[in-house]
């Protein structure tokens, strides 16, 4: 049974990186693709990006190029790195491969 | 990017009613890569169907999903009283991926 969970801080000042991990069991980093999420009042759901196990990489572009999604192979993990936040980047974040998901984590932009 | 509709908002029935929910594309989804999400309030999305017909593991044979195209339907045959929650639709088959906004399956 694969189960992922996400680790990071819940609290980020504006203008500053968000950081979250998500660690993977039951399954391993180096085949399919790993994605993350995130959903809002505002936005609804939303498609982040998703890292290959090649390390090939898709991006939402409405993040421009503040996302970048990565593999931590030795690990099992992958990470979502989320620059210049705004209270707009306010939501619950969500890792996923293939239908699986993690249970969520709230990350509030605030001063 | 592929922009879905999801029709109607609010759907109120009972029990053992028919659920017949619609997502409606701005264009093909390539490969028909359509899935169907189940959403209960303080949860993570459920995966009910993908490639627009075919099941997830685990998901009761109520739930059947029919469609391509730009045109999908999710049926859920006989609801059940954990079946009343929110039911999104989103395409993966072209960049970025999108969500349609939901619909909210409420007990009449």
């Amino acid at each position: 049974q694969v189960h992922l969970q996400e680790s990071g801080p819940g609290l980020v000042k504006p203008s500053e990186t968000l950081s979250l991990t998500c660690s993977v069991s039951g399954d391993s980093v180096t085949s399919h693709h790993w994605s993350w999420f995130r959903q809002s009042p505002v936005k609804g759901l939303e498609w982040i990006g998703y890292v290959h196990y090649t390390e090939n990489t898709d991006y939402n572009p409405s993040l421009g190029s503040r996302v970048t999604i990565s593999l931590d192979t030795s690990n099992n993990q992958f990470s979502l790195s989320l620059t210049s936040v705004t209270a707009a980047d306010t939501a619950v974040y969500y890792c996923e491969t293939r239908g699986h998901w993690s249970q969520g984590t709230l990350v509030t932009v605030s001063a | 990017e592929i922009v879905l509709t999801q029709s109607p908002a609010t759907l109120s029935l009972s029990p053992g009613e028919r659920a017949t929910l619609s997502c409606r594309a701005s264009q093909s989804v390539p490969s028909n890569y359509l899935a169907w999400y189940q959403q209960k309030p303080g949860q993570a999305p459920r995966l009910l169907i993908y490639v627009a017909s075919i099941r997830a593991t685990a998901i009761p044979d109520r739930f059947s999903g029919s469609g391509s195209g730009t045109d999908f339907t999710l049926t859920i045959s006989r609801l059940e009283p954990e079946d009343f929650a929110v039911y999104y639709c989103q395409q993966y088959g072209d960049s970025p991926w999108t969500f349609g906004l939901g619909t909210k399956v409420e007990i009449k």
